[in-house]
């Protein structure tokens, strides 16, 4: 089974304070791992996923199979980030692509 | 964004009277999923399917039923709505394979209340 786990719901900085959002997995084939955000009452969007290695809005994140984690990162969080963060596992070895989610983190940058 | 859209975008029902919504793809993907959000829960998976006449259980599918009869069409019907049902449901669509192809893309979401 595939299991993804945010141990934060709910995370407050400051702006231009370094943020760090956890992504812990459990999955025994080789998973896929995304970040995905979502502002206010809006539809969620792909943000990072591991396969591309990029950075977007200043946001990375590295796949540390050891300790089966994608944390997210960003060195100077800003008021703009302040939104609900999911980090999500897919099941590509299969047929079927399930993603399966976390219960999310919810981010709040403080001026 | 991808030619991905839900119908209706709110309603609001009365407990035990069937509901359906409705996602409409124009991507051609092979893929579609339906996930409820609710405070605490994150998203989880509903259905989902991988063809068209082709769909399997996810994690909360009790009290669901789907439908694909044509690749862009994916329908979910509440049976006989509960308010353990109110939610906002999501669709989502992906293609095959594990390159930029193919990304998963959400709709915009329907606010269902059973009241």
């Amino acid at each position: 089974a595939q299991r993804v786990t945010q141990p934060e719901k709910l995370l407050s900085v400051f702006k231009g304070a370094p943020v760090e959002l956890k992504c812990n997995y459990s999955y025994s084939g080789s998973p896929e791992l995304f970040w995905y955000v979502q502002y206010s009452r809006q539809r969620l969007q792909l943000l990072l996923r591991h396969i591309s290695r990029e950075s977007i809005k200043g946001f990375t994140a590295d796949l540390n199979k050891g300790e089966t984690s994608f944390h997210l990162k960003k060195p100077f969080a800003q008021e703009e980030d302040s939104a609900m963060y999911y980090c999500a596992l897919r099941d590509s070895g299969g047929s079927n692509y399930k993603l399966t989610f976390g219960k999310g983190t919810l981010l709040t940058v403080n001026p | 964004d991808a030619g991905i859209t839900q119908s209706p975008r709110h309603k609001v029902t009365e407990t035990g009277t069937p509901v359906t919504l409705r996602c409409h793809q124009t991507e051609n993907h092979r893929y579609m999923y339906w996930y409820r959000q609710d405070p605490g829960h994150g998203l989880r998976l509903i259905h989902y399917s991988y063809g068209v006449k082709d769909t399997d259980k996810g994690e909360v599918s009790d009290g669901y039923s789907v439908s694909r009869s044509k690749t862009e069409d994916f329908l979910l019907t509440l049976e006989s709505a509960t308010s353990s049902q109110t939610s906002v449901y999501f669709c989502a669509i992906t293609g095959q394979g594990r390159g930029s192809g193919n990304t998963i893309y959400f709709g915009e979401g329907s606010w269902l209340t059973v009241v």
